[in-house]
């Protein structure tokens, strides 16, 4: 099973600011097979990234993904409002599916 | 408007059975089109105050289905490809089943070689939250 491990657990910044998430894998992601998800309380995960750097659709171009092996990185530019949230990533290449314990985007 | 609709919330007792349901729409829920992608529908279990974690997936073409170790034999995943719905049941609830559980859609490419399907989850259900209480 690959581990994936997010850092850091919570993320303080202000509206404007860039917010730059790690993924860390215990072990190389196979084919970059790497998602970010977006998550709010009461509301469903939302998909921001697959194949570790493509956006999904209607994703701005502000939020953007990198990395392959076994580091990822997620980086949302100029950050608004709506961005604070926790974020997931998600490695889909091999079974099982596994997921990072979760960044906490706050507002400072 | 693609979409997965799920069931209401449910409060139980533990020992009780459960069978919770998704409802795909806007889409074709058991084929894709084109030979080389598929769609899935998988369940994700969110624990109060935690993080995700994945269960299983089903194919509802053929009804293959993959389970996550830690959730084989604890689950039941099953698909009714007639009316476009996927179920997660239980036989035997625990407190420990306390959490919202969230179906979601993946498309992806199948590995013959493999039997692997990678893909990600791109649309989701709103979620189905279970309590298990005595």
């Amino acid at each position: 099973e690959i581990v994936l491990t997010q850092s850091p657990d919570t993320l303080s910044l202000s509206p404007g600011e860039r917010a730059t998430l790690s993924c860390r894998a215990s072990q190389s992601v196979t084919s970059s097979c790497l998602a970010w998800y977006q998550h709010k309380p009461g509301q469903a995960p939302r998909l921001l990234i697959y194949g570790a750097s493509s956006r999904a659709t209607g994703i701005p171009d502000r939020v953007s993904g990198s990395g392959s092996g076994t580091d990822f990185t997620l980086t949302i530019s100029r950050l608004e409002p709506e961005d604070f949230a926790v974020y997931y990533c998600q490695q889909y290449g091999s079974s099982p599916i596994t997921f990072g314990q979760g960044t906490r985007l706050e507002i400072k | 408007e693609v979409q997965l609709v799920q069931s209401g919330a449910e409060v139980k007792e533990p020992g009780e059975s459960l069978k919770i349901s998704c409802k795909g729409s806007g889409y074709n829920f058991e084929d894709s089109g084109y030979s080389l992608i598929s769609y899935w529908i998988g369940w994700v279990r969110q624990r109060p105050g935690k993080g995700l974690e994945w269960m299983g997936i089903i194919y509802p073409g053929d009804s293959d289905t993959k389970y996550s170790p830690s959730f084989q034999g604890q689950v039941s995943i099953s698909v009714d490809k007639s009316i476009s719905t996927a179920y997660l049941q239980w036989s035997s609830l625990k407190a420990s089943d306390t959490a919202i559980y969230y179906c979601a859609r993946l498309e992806g490419y199948y590995n013959i070689l493999t039997t692997w399907v990678s893909g990600a989850f791109d649309i989701w259900g709103q979620g189905t939250m279970v309590t298990v209480s005595s």
